[in-house]
C-alpha cells in the first residue's frame, strides 16, 4: 500500500505571515508529483506538476520543491492572504494512478 | 469548455437502493478515475480507467462498479447503497501518463440512509 503524507493537518496563520507544508512519498518507483489546491465545495485546482529531483516551480507567492531520493515535497505560501485559505493536497503518481495525501488545511485570519 | 461534467450533484438514496453517477469528459483523455473524500481521509481512489474498455480498482472499490465503453464516460454504479457510502464523489480525468494535469469534476454529494 503506497503511503503519501502531509503534515501539518491544519494550520492557521495571519495574514502576511509566510508558511510552508510537507509532503512524504515513496521514494522508489517515482513517477510525478502533483500539487492541488481545494476550497470547500469546489473541485481541486491543480497548482504544480512535478516530475523530476530538485524541481522548483512557483505560481505568483506559492512555490513548490521536489526531493525524490528522500521522498518529499514541500510548498511554500509567500506572505499568505485569506483568499489563500484552503486545504493542500499532494498525490503521488504511481504507474497509472494518482495517490492522494489527506492534506493540510489552511486558514489565514485577517 | 465544459471539462469534466458530473451528474448528479446531490442525491439522497435509502439503504438497499441502486443509482448510477454519470461522469462525462469532453477534452478526449484517456485516463478517467473516480475518487471519495471523506472527512480527514482525503482523496481515495475507487476505480480508474486507462482507456476505453480498461478498467482497474483502486484502493477502496468494493461496493461499487465501473464500466468504459466510451472514451467520454465513466459512471460509477452502486448496487446496493450503504450507509458508510454516504461521501463526495469526485470524477477526474486526464491526458495520461505522470505529468499531465488531472482535471476534476465539481464532485456529486451522496447520502446514504
Amino acid at each position: 500500500i503506497l503511503n503519501v503524507e502531509q503534515s501539518p493537518q491544519s494550520l492557521h496563520v495571519q495574514e502576511g505571515d509566510s508558511t510552508n507544508f510537507t509532503c512524504s512519498f515513496p521514494s522508489s518507483n517515482f513517477y510525478a508529483l502533483h500539487w492541488y489546491r481545494w476550497e470547500t465545495a469546489k473541485s481541486p485546482e491543480a497548482l504544480f506538476v512535478m516530475t523530476l529531483n530538485g524541481d522548483e516551480k512557483k505560481k505568483g507567492r506559492i512555490s513548490a520543491t521536489l526531493n525524490t531520493k528522500e521522498g518529499y515535497s514541500y510548498l511554500y505560501i509567500k506572505g499568505s492572504q485569506p483568499e489563500d485559505s484552503a486545504t493542500y493536497l499532494c498525490a503521488f503518481y504511481n504507474t497509472d494512478k494518482l495517490i492522494f495525501g489527506t492534506g493540510t488545511r489552511l486558514q489565514v485570519f485577517p | 469548455n465544459a471539462g469534466v461534467t458530473q451528474t448528479p450533484k446531490f442525491q439522497v438514496l435509502k439503504t438497499g437502493q441502486s443509482m448510477t453517477l454519470q461522469c462525462a469528459q469532453d477534452m478526449n483523455h484517456e485516463y478517467m478515475s473516480w475518487y471519495r473524500q471523506d472527512p480527514g481521509m482525503g482523496l481515495r481512489l475507487i476505480h480508474y480507467s486507462v482507456g476505453a474498455g480498461i478498467t482497474d480498482q483502486g484502493e477502496v472499490p468494493n461496493g461499487y462498479n465501473v464500466s468504459r465503453s466510451t472514451t467520454e464516460d465513466f459512471p460509477l454504479r452502486l448496487l446496493s447503497a450503504a450507509p458508510s457510502q454516504t461521501s463526495v464523489y469526485f470524477c477526474a480525468s486526464t491526458r495520461g501518463g505522470d505529468g499531465n494535469t488531472i482535471y476534476f469534476g465539481e464532485g456529486s454529494w451522496l447520502t446514504v440512509v
